[in-house]
């Protein structure tokens, strides 16, 4: 089976620039999340989609957005982006509904803004 | 909202030397804890999950872990360590909907 697919692997913007990564969940797998890295706040929750709906949201400007297809693939935008917004975005994917379920990481996508 | 509290941000430890990686969460009705593991520019890989039962986990690559329910515990353990165990390790707790919250990571390094 495959894993989760996080493309592209690595990007270089601009400032002012917006980005969309892509995230292919695990065949079968419904909810899809996504997670910031960064040295100085660690991993710090984006938001989480399943069956195409939106179900839960971090702490994060209205300029970081996503969305789920109906195969489950995912997509997460970032708009005028800021140097600070450099980080490894990484995705997980569950095959159920609620707790307890493994999150399955993909490879995360470096995000570098210059 | 959980929170997840890693004691210890870098463990240096010599080869074949148990180690111990603490944890603590907040307390909650229902939890449920992870730890998962992340080498150089990869993704996180699930070393354990508790669920429920038996408070001993024992994961993959001979790491193990204990659930205290009283202490709000979840630390982790390995007998002996590898040169190969050299990563960051995350501690999570999970809600349900699938969200997890992580602790902030130890970066374990395993000296020769």
């Amino acid at each position: 089976k495959a894993g989760v697919t996080q493309t592209p692997r690595y990007l270089i913007k601009t400032r002012g620039q917006q980005v969309t990564l892509s995230c292919s969940p695990i065949s079968g797998h419904r909810s899809v999340s996504w997670y910031q890295q960064t040295p100085g706040q660690g991993l710090q929750f984006l938001f989480e989609y399943f069956s195409e709906t939106q179900r839960n949201k971090g702490n994060f400007p209205g300029r970081f957005s996503g969305r789920q297809f109906s195969n489950s693939r995912s997509e997460m935008n970032v708009s005028t982006l800021e140097l600070g917004d450099s980080a490894l975005y990484l995705c997980a994917s569950s095959p159920l509904d609620g707790g307890g379920t493994e999150a399955f990481f993909g490879q995360g996508t470096r995000l570098t803004v210059v | 909202a959980q929170s997840v509290t890693q004691l210890d941000s870098q463990v240096p430890v010599f080869e074949e030397a148990p180690v111990e990686l603490r944890c603590n969460y907040s307390s909650s009705v229902s939890v449920y804890l992870f730890w998962y593991v992340q080498y150089p520019n990869q993704g996180l890989q699930l070393l354990l999950k508790y669920l429920s039962g038996s408070t001993l986990v024992k994961g993959i690559n001979g790491f193990e872990a204990e659930f205290n329910k009283s202490q709000t515990s979840f630390h982790l353990r390995k007998p002996s360590v590898h040169i190969s165990d050299t990563a960051e390790y995350f501690c999570a707790v999970s809600e349900p909907g699938n969200q997890f919250y992580f602790g902030t990571g130890t970066s374990l390094t395993v000296i020769p």
